[in-house]
């Protein structure tokens, strides 16, 4: 079944606490990307990635890293997470062209305390 | 960088009356602009989309419109049923990247 898939659904985790959110892909998609949604503000995108090794900053980058080195993986870090990085977070994936369909994953809710 | 602006944040409508959501937007170089609709508890998913070159597209009881020189797009639903209850998002792409709509909750009721 083609789908993304996120790790984990749920995590609450403290302050400064290192974490890593993964994202995969069985669709051999070119386009990932990474996005928040928070109520009221819609989804916004954190970063994307055209291809492989291929990274790039959306529109609320900061206090985020992503990496991209293989095609059916875009993991998410936060490096020192804070209160503000709780949210809701969207991994999805398109084809050839980043105006193909695009498929999101489940989500994975995060609380930082 | 690229601003999407939704409305209504809430519509309600009975079942079988149409429902429309408005979104504008403010970068000309936007040139895709897809739908979705998420159902509690999942991701979104694409119901229809539209290129700078098209004016409008159909897909069964969905319709998109596009207006470039006023920079708005339109989500028309007609008959409208019960299972179209969800909550959705508009989007406009403009280099690479997506900017999304806030949402517009919508209620069908039987």
């Amino acid at each position: 079944e083609a789908q993304v898939t996120q790790n984990p659904r749920y995590l609450i985790t403290v302050t400064g606490k290192k974490l890593t959110v993964t994202c995969s892909q069985n669709m051999n998609h070119e386009y990932m990307s990474w996005y928040r949604q928070d109520p009221g503000l819609g989804l916004r995108q954190i970063y994307y990635s055209m291809n492989v090794e291929v990274t790039d900053k959306g529109d609320v980058p900061e206090g985020y890293k992503v990496s991209r080195k293989e095609k059916r993986n875009f993991p998410l870090i936060l490096e020192s997470p804070s209160p503000n990085q709780t949210s809701l977070y969207f991994c999805a994936s398109s084809g050839q062209g980043t105006t193909d369909t695009q498929y999101f994953g489940p989500g994975t809710r995060l609380t930082v305390l | 960088g690229e601003n999407v602006e939704q409305h209504p944040s809430t519509l309600s409508v009975q079942e079988g009356d149409s429902a429309v959501i408005k979104c504008t937007y403010s970068d000309s170089a936007s040139n895709y602009f897809p739908w979705y609709k998420q159902e509690l508890g999942k991701g979104p998913q694409l119901i229809i989309d539209i290129r700078s070159n098209v004016g409008e597209k159909k897909d069964q009881r969905i319709a998109v419109t596009l207006n470039k020189t006023a920079k708005h797009f339109s989500l028309h639903i007609t008959e409208t049923q019960p299972e179209d209850s969800a909550v959705y998002f508009c989007a406009a792409h403009n280099f690479n990247k997506f900017y999304f709509g806030s949402g517009t909750k919508l209620n069908v009721k039987p």
